[in-house]
């Protein structure tokens, strides 16, 4: 399969704990994205790398969470310190120009 | 604030109707107007795109139509099928690519055989 991989596809954790998603993009694409996905709506942008480098963060985006992306391949987002509010589908995508989304990660929190 | 506003919320057609959705912006420093499908847990597909260069643009039985003075872009689905059945959302960003898009809210398509 070579399209935008993402793991664990469902995570369930207690309120308080961290969590972490990896994603793993399209060999050759050098730019990175994630996204939320709460139920009902459309995709909420997070934060963007081209390559290693972070360059976008959204507000959105909580001191509670981060995202690297290590050598500029795969890329993991991690929440700290999870609330209820967390509770998402978490998306990630990756380009040269046109964007291609992987399945996302479902997280639960309770 | 939504940059981007989408209708109808829901829409059923029956096959081989042309079901119609709506995206309206405000921000005039958006250059790229993606269309993405979407099915019960799978991440979004990109369908077709459009820059704001052009009027209308068509791939197999997908089209968008561009009105720039409007602010405004429109999916068709040509002899609509029940495999279309999904939910369907417009985006919009200031460059190609997946940085930064806005979304709108959905439309969830019912295709009735």
């Amino acid at each position: 399969d070579t399209g935008v991989s993402q793991n664990p596809r469902h995570k369930i954790t207690k309120r308080g704990q961290n969590v972490t998603f990896r994603c793993d993009p399209i060999s050759e694409h050098n730019r990175l994205y994630w996204y939320r996905q709460t139920l009902g709506q459309g995709p909420e942008f997070l934060t963007y790398f081209q390559n290693e480098a972070q360059l976008e963060k959204s507000r959105l985006l909580s001191d509670r969470f981060s995202a690297e992306r290590p050598k500029g391949s795969f890329s993991t987002l991690e929440i700290q310190r999870t609330e209820q509010g967390d509770s998402a589908m978490y998306l990630c995508a990756s380009s040269i120009t046109e964007a291609f989304f992987g399945q996302g990660t479902r997280l639960t929190v309770v | 604030q939504q940059q981007v506003k989408q209708s109808p919320q829901s829409l059923i057609v029956q096959k081989g109707g042309i079901p119609i959705i709506n995206c309206a912006y405000e921000n005039t420093a958006f250059d790229y107007f993606p269309w993405y499908q979407q099915f019960p847990g799978k991440g979004p597909a990109l369908l077709i795109a459009i820059r704001p260069d052009v009027s209308e643009k068509k791939e197999g039985r997908f089209t968008i139509s561009f009105n720039k003075s409007a602010k405004q872009f429109s999916l068709h689905i040509m002899d609509s099928q029940p495999g279309d059945s999904a939910t369907y959302f417009c985006a919009a960003s200031k460059v190609a690519g997946a940085n930064n898009l806005f979304f709108g809210t959905g439309t969830r398509l019912t295709v009735i055989p």
